[in-house]
């Protein structure tokens, strides 16, 4: 399967703990993208790597939220001190950056499901 | 700064019934539009996408959206659904020049599909 891959798809952990999830894009895709969808709703952008580079972060990643991608090639997302409101499926995509051949489009993995009690 | 509306949080239709749902979007620039759809417990899949050209744009699974600067509207069709279609659907907007930048998305429209 050479697709995006974030594991663990599932995480129930209690309120105040720390929790990390890991993105692993697209071989080829240097563009790394993180979105938070909750129930109901449309998924909203958190941020987007290229390479190890952050280049945007949304008003919605709080400084509880981190996230990092060290070699350019996986990432993780770290939520320190959770609250309930952080319930959610955070989803991860990749990409190749624009003008490097071939399409630019937006690859989504299956995402993790975080559930705070 | 860009945004997108889907009007209809549901739409329920008959199976081999022709479908439409509705986008209207808001941008300041060049638009770059998209629908994604979400098969129960899977991850997004892009259907199609309009970045420029033609404004009757062409997708997977029979899919079809016509891109209309006047009406600032992107809706979705399909002449003819099936019950495999039953998903959620999401219109999005790229917030920079291309697909690989922010993309904003709408609160989507769950299509059911009665046999």
């Amino acid at each position: 399967d050479t697709g995006v891959s974030q594991n663990p798809r599932h995480k129930i952990t209690k309120r105040g703990q720390n929790v990390t999830f890991r993105c692993d894009p697209i071989s080829e895709h240097n563009r790394l993208y993180w979105y938070r969808q909750t129930l109901g709703q449309g998924p909203e952008f958190l941020t987007y790597f290229q390479n190890e580079a952050q280049l945007e972060k949304s008003r919605l990643l709080s400084d509880r939220f981190s996230a990092e991608r060290p070699k350019g090639s996986f990432s993780t997302l770290e939520i320190q001190r959770t609250e309930q409101g952080d319930s959610a499926m955070y989803l991860c995509a990749s990409s190749r950056e624009p003008g490097a051949g071939g399409t630019d489009t937006q690859y989504f993995g299956p995402g993790t499901r975080l559930t705070v009690l | 700064a860009q945004s997108v509306t889907q009007l209809d949080s549901q739409v329920p239709v008959f199976e081999e019934a022709p479908v439409e749902l509705r986008c209207n979007y808001s941008s300041s620039v060049s638009v770059y539009l998209f629908w994604y759809v979400q098969y129960p417990n899977q991850g997004l899949q892009l259907l199609l996408k309009y970045l420029s050209g033609s404004t009757l744009v062409k997708g997977i699974n029979g899919f079809e959206a016509e891109f209309n600067k006047s009406q600032t509207s992107f809706h979705l069709r399909k002449p003819s659904v099936h019950i495999s279609d039953t998903a959620e659907y999401f219109c999005a907007v790229s917030d920079g020049p291309s697909s690989a930048s922010k993309i904003i998305f709408g609160s989507g429209t769950r299509l059911s599909i009665r046999p």
